[in-house]
């Protein structure tokens, strides 16, 4: 069954330190996407990406990069951690149809703490 | 831009009961609306969505929502509340463009 995971589930890092949080879909999907979520604010568009060597910037994105090689994978870096970005980072990824009507389907999450 | 208001980021119903969890979105073009549903420690499910067509949308696990243009709303109802209903419910909005809006999220609380 097609699918989209992310490694690592769980992340402690300290401030001052790049991270990288992976994320891979098997459903051959153009556009994938990073989120983050915290209390009292649902999930909040990081970064997202139509296709291959395609990248954009969404509400949140600052301290936050991403590149697209291939199609299966979204690698979410984040330059020189901090206190701030402590969240549970979720990767999605939709097909493209006409009418931009495309179900996002999730990753399980990966709970970032930032010391 | 749009966006989704969520009333309630708590709510509580007894097992057999009727859940009603409400959504406000507000948009400058018609939307596409989205109900997602999410467990402890996984990532969000789908569980409807209104493109175009019917206003009544049925869903999966006995839920449905239905789109009120005129209120701007896309509130999720199910009739008789479930053990397993409980989650965290979060209401989105786009305008096809996949800028995706969520609301904050509303905790379905089921006591026995």
């Amino acid at each position: 069954d097609a699918e989209i995971t992310q490694s690592p589930r769980h992340k402690i890092t300290e401030t001052g330190r790049q991270v990288t949080l992976a994320c891979h879909q098997t459903w051959n999907h153009n556009n994938m996407f990073w989120y983050r979520q915290d209390l009292g604010h649902g999930l909040r568009l990081i970064h997202y990406s139509y296709g291959v060597q395609d990248t954009n910037k969404g509400e949140v994105s600052d301290g936050y990069s991403v590149s697209r090689s291939n199609t299966e994978d979204l690698p979410l870096t984040l330059e020189s951690a901090a206190s701030s970005q402590t969240s549970v980072y979720f990767c999605a990824s939709s097909e493209s149809l006409a009418g931009g009507e495309e179900t996002q389907y999730f990753g399980p999450g990966t709970r970032l703490l930032v010391l | 831009a749009q966006s989704v208001t969520q009333l309630g980021s708590h709510v509580s119903v007894s097992e057999g009961a009727l859940v009603l969890l409400r959504c406000n979105y507000s948009s400058s073009v018609p939307p596409y609306l989205f109900w997602y549903v999410q467990y402890p420690n996984q990532g969000l499910q789908l569980l409807l969505k209104y493109t175009t067509g019917a206003t009544l949308v049925k869903g999966i696990n006995g839920f449905e929502a239905e789109f009120k243009k005129s209120e701007t709303s896309f509130h999720l109802t199910k009739p008789s509340a479930h053990m397993s209903d409980a989650a965290e419910y979060f209401c989105a909005v786009t305008k096809g463009n996949n800028d995706m809006r969520f609301g904050a999220g509303t905790r379905l609380t089921v006591k026995p």
